[in-house]
Parts: structure tokens; sequence; C-alpha cells
């Protein structure tokens, strides 16, 4: 298994530009989620899903999009991206065969706003 | 949303034991208590899970009192590779409730 990857591990946007972070999980896990984390701080709950079709707001959910078409996809769009959108991105999944619906993490994206 | 506060950083040297404690007032009765292990640009990872008195696996020991309103990460005989930041997250076993917070950063010195 690959567990969760996540693409592109870095990218630079200009204010106002959009993009779509990608996430892939091949555990059959329902759960997914996408944090961001600030440097020297914890992670922020951006917006999880708990299937395919079916997603939800975290704590910092403004000026982002999510959609799960899929069991295995979990892309996090930006649409008009804001310096204050710097930051570490992480997907994240889990669900039913983990034994403590422990989240699995995967390598997270870069991003610079400019 | 049940808040965690752990100390922000502590320091030991190696093959000590490492305890880092986590309170959590106003925890829940369905509430999970789950602690991951974060390095430098890599996501966090999991490390241990409880629900009341005592958890062991190969890494870490958890210790939970009767009124759950606490915890404690237990480390034995640490090394310099488990410098790392460490989180307490208290919640449902779906996560969505979970919150990081700026968790505890180990720095074990040789």
């Amino acid at each position: 298994n690959a567990g969760v990857t996540q693409t592109p591990k870095f990218r630079i946007l200009k204010i106002g530009q959009s993009m779509t972070l990608q996430c892939t999980q091949d555990m059959n896990h329902n759960y997914m989620y996408w944090y961001r984390q600030d440097p020297g701080m914890g992670l922020k709950l951006i917006y999880y899903s708990v299937g395919a079709g079916i997603t939800d707001k975290g704590e910092v959910p403004n000026g982002y999009n999510v959609s799960r078409s899929t069991t295995e996809d979990f892309p996090l769009r930006l649409e008009l991206a804001a310096p204050s959108q710097t930051s570490v991105y992480f997907c994240a999944s889990t669900g039913v065969g983990t034994e403590n619906y422990e989240q699995y993490f995967g390598p997270g994206t870069r991003l610079t706003v400019t | 949303l049940a808040k965690t506060t752990q100390p922000i950083s502590m320091d030991s040297y190696e093959g000590q034991e490492v305890n880092i404690t986590c309170s959590h007032n106003n925890i829940a009765t369905n509430d999970y208590i789950t602690w991951y292990q974060q390095f430098p640009s890599q996501g966090p990872r999991f490390i241990i899970q409880g629900y009341k008195t005592k958890v062991t696996n190969e890494v870490a020991s958890l210790f939970i009192p009767a009124d759950r309103k606490s915890s404690t990460l237990s480390l034995p005989r640490v090394s310099l590779s488990d410098t790392a930041v460490y989180y307490c997250l208290v919640g449902g076993r779906n996560n969505n409730d979970m919150r990081f917070g700026a968790g505890t950063r180990l720095t074990v010195k040789p």
C-alpha cells in the first residue's frame, strides 16, 4: 500500500490564483481529512469527509472547498489564494479496519502565497 | 469540544524515561485519548490511544486516572530520535471533533 499520497509537494502561488491540492489513499478508508499547519503551531482541521459524497466543515474552512466523489480521493480547492493561506497542508485518512481509528497522514504540501 | 493542555516543551537525556501529561478537564463519556508524534517536515504519526486505566504498546504507555481528566504519555528510555512534537487529542473515534493543540516539543539530549 502507498498509504496517503499528496501532490504537489511544494507550490508557490500568486495572490488571487487558484489551485487544487490532491490527496489519494489506497487503504479503503471512509474518513478523510484536510489540515493546515502554520509554523510552530498545531494542525487545524479545514474539512473532513465521512464517505464518498459527504463532506463537512472543520475548524477553519473559509477560503477552501472540497469534494469527495470517490472513496480514494479528497481534493482541496483554493479559489482565490491569499497570503494567510501560506501553510503546510496535510491530508489524512482512517476508518473501519484500523485498530484505533488512528489517522494516517500524507507527507504534506508546502504552499506559499505571495 | 474537549480542550487539552500540555506543557509547551520538555528536555530529557538519552536513556531516561519521559512522562508528558495532558489535562482535559471537560472530556466527554464517549471520548478517547490519543497521542501523536510529529517530526519536522512530516505528518503526525499515531503513537497510542486509550479510554481508561493503562494501555501499553511497543513504543509507549498511556496512563489514564479514573476521573479521566488527565492522561500521561510515558516514553521509556528515550533516544535522540525521539526528539519531536507530541500531541494529545481528545475526541470521538471518527476524529472530526478532535483538535490538535500546539503540542509538547520534546528535546532529547546526548
